[in-house]
């Protein structure tokens, strides 16, 4: 079974810095789909942004970024210019792309903080 | 707004009573998924569907079961309630695609006292 390891259970970044948020999982699969997620204290869960494993090329998605390591099993996410609009939990997730319709496996959150 | 409707948004309860959880996935979604976040936890899958058929199942409870209409909604049922089932209970819904994400809905808060 996949688990997905979140080593950070709390950050904090000042407004309009970066700040790198760590994700590592473990699976013996070869080709798969991770996430970030992001649950504001509204709870709603919100997409951030998506990486396919055999795409060398990482992510981005305006200030969003990630950092695949594939041998390292390594999914980072880097925020820049950083807003008070980003504080919320973020779940890294892991899906299996070898079973049609997998679920999601989660992290257990980072809570970033943002301070003006 | 993602598109999957979760009813109601909290639900308030005694202890040993049955409760009904209800969603509607996003249209053109065949996949339906049910998570619980307890509270400052992450979200643990409970169960999903794909077309009305159970495809795969994980930490759920034999005092929950579920199931998915031929309209593809779907209804979580809850029963014997205890204390530790106060939770957020999530419902979300995909494409068949791997590469499809996860679109969740609002969450129903459960509070069972």
């Amino acid at each position: 079974a996949q688990t997905v390891t979140q080593s950070q259970p709390e950050m904090s970044v000042q407004e309009a810095e970066t700040v790198t948020l760590s994700c590592t999982y473990d699976t013996s699969e070869s080709d798969y789909y991770l996430f970030w997620y992001k649950q504001p204290p509204s709870r709603q869960m919100i997409l951030v942004i998506r990486q396919e494993a055999y795409k060398q090329q990482n992510a981005t998605e305006n200030r969003f970024s990630v950092n695949f390591q594939k041998a390292a099993k390594s999914f980072s996410l880097k925020i820049s210019d950083s807003q008070l609009g980003d504080a919320a939990m973020y779940f890294c997730a892991y899906r299996s792309r070898e079973t049609s319709g997998s679920r999601l496996t989660f992290g257990e959150g980072t809570q970033l903080t943002v301070n003006p | 707004d993602s598109g999957v409707t979760q009813t109601p948004k909290h639900l308030i309860t005694a202890t040993g009573q049955r409760v009904t959880l209800r969603c509607s996935p996003r249209s053109g979604d065949l996949s339906v998924y049910w998570y619980q976040q307890s509270l400052d936890q992450g979200l643990q899958f409970l169960i999903q569907y794909y077309n009305g058929e159970e495809r795969a199942k994980g930490n759920i409870l034999e005092r929950f079961s579920a199931q998915q209409f031929p309209d593809l909604h779907s209804e979580l049922n809850l029963s014997s309630l205890e204390l530790g089932d106060s939770a957020l209970y999530f419902c979300a819904s995909s494409l068949e695609a791997a590469n499809s994400p996860l679109h969740f809905g609002n969450g129903t808060r459960l509070t069972v006292t």
